[in-house]
């Protein structure tokens, strides 16, 4: 069975400092998988995503993402955080005929 | 930005009464989506659309209903709101070879309360 589990709710950074968003997966088959980022008051938009090309993936605003299968991750990362990354965040794994997404991660930047 | 609009953002109303949320998009996607989302847990799919005439219940059991008469129109309705459907619901909607790897585009959601 699918699931995808983001291992912070929360996570605070100083402006200027990377950003690690972790995400776990379990999957039958060979997965889908999707970041979006959801501003206040703003529908979530697509990051980036993995459907099986490159493992290291490279989205918007400098975000990126490497699929590990041998960890079953795909945590996000970005060099240097900006004020306006402040959002939630939500992996998603899709396989078979189901989507499944994770409760979220909310970014906070410290200035 | 994405061209998917939902109406009302915001939606406060009594027990029982009959509620349709409007969700529409100007993109020209063949799939449609309805999710639900409580605060700070995951979007679940009550709802999604392959096109025209096309609908199927997703993965979380809902007592909405939905319709897809127009390409661009997917309306969700709620025949006679509970307090158990205070949620947000988001609509979304996507083109490609499957839903399964489309990226999916949203709408900013609508907040309904029912007292």
């Amino acid at each position: 069975a699918q699931s995808v589990t983001q291992l912070d709710s929360h996570v605070s950074v100083s402006e200027g400092t990377p950003v690690l968003l972790r995400c776990n997966y379990s999957s039958s088959y060979s997965p889908s998988l999707f970041w979006y980022v959801q501003h206040p008051n703003k529908g979530l938009q697509l990051l980036l995503k993995y459907t099986s090309a490159a493992t290291l993936v490279k989205g918007i605003n400098g975000f990126e993402a490497e699929f590990k299968k041998s960890e079953t991750s795909f945590h996000l990362t970005k060099p240097s955080a900006h004020m306006s990354d402040a959002a939630e965040y939500f992996c998603v794994v899709s396989d078979g005929d189901k989507i499944i997404f994770g409760k979220g991660t909310r970014l906070h930047i410290l200035p | 930005e994405a061209d998917i609009y939902q109406t009302p953002r915001y939606l406060v109303i009594g027990t029982g009464k009959k509620i349709t949320l409007e969700c529409s998009q100007t993109m020209g996607h063949d799939k449609m989506y309805w999710y639900q989302q409580d605060p700070g847990m995951e979007l679940h799919l009550i709802h999604y659309s392959y096109g025209v005439n096309s609908t199927e219940k997703g993965d979380l059991s809902s007592e909405s209903t939905v319709s897809r008469i127009r390409t661009e129109h997917f309306p969700l309705t709620l025949e006679s709101a509970r307090p158990s459907h205070t949620s947000q619901y988001l609509c979304a909607s996507s083109v490609g070879i499957s839903r399964i790897t489309d990226t999916q585009y949203f709408g900013p959601g609508t907040r309904l309360t029912v007292l």
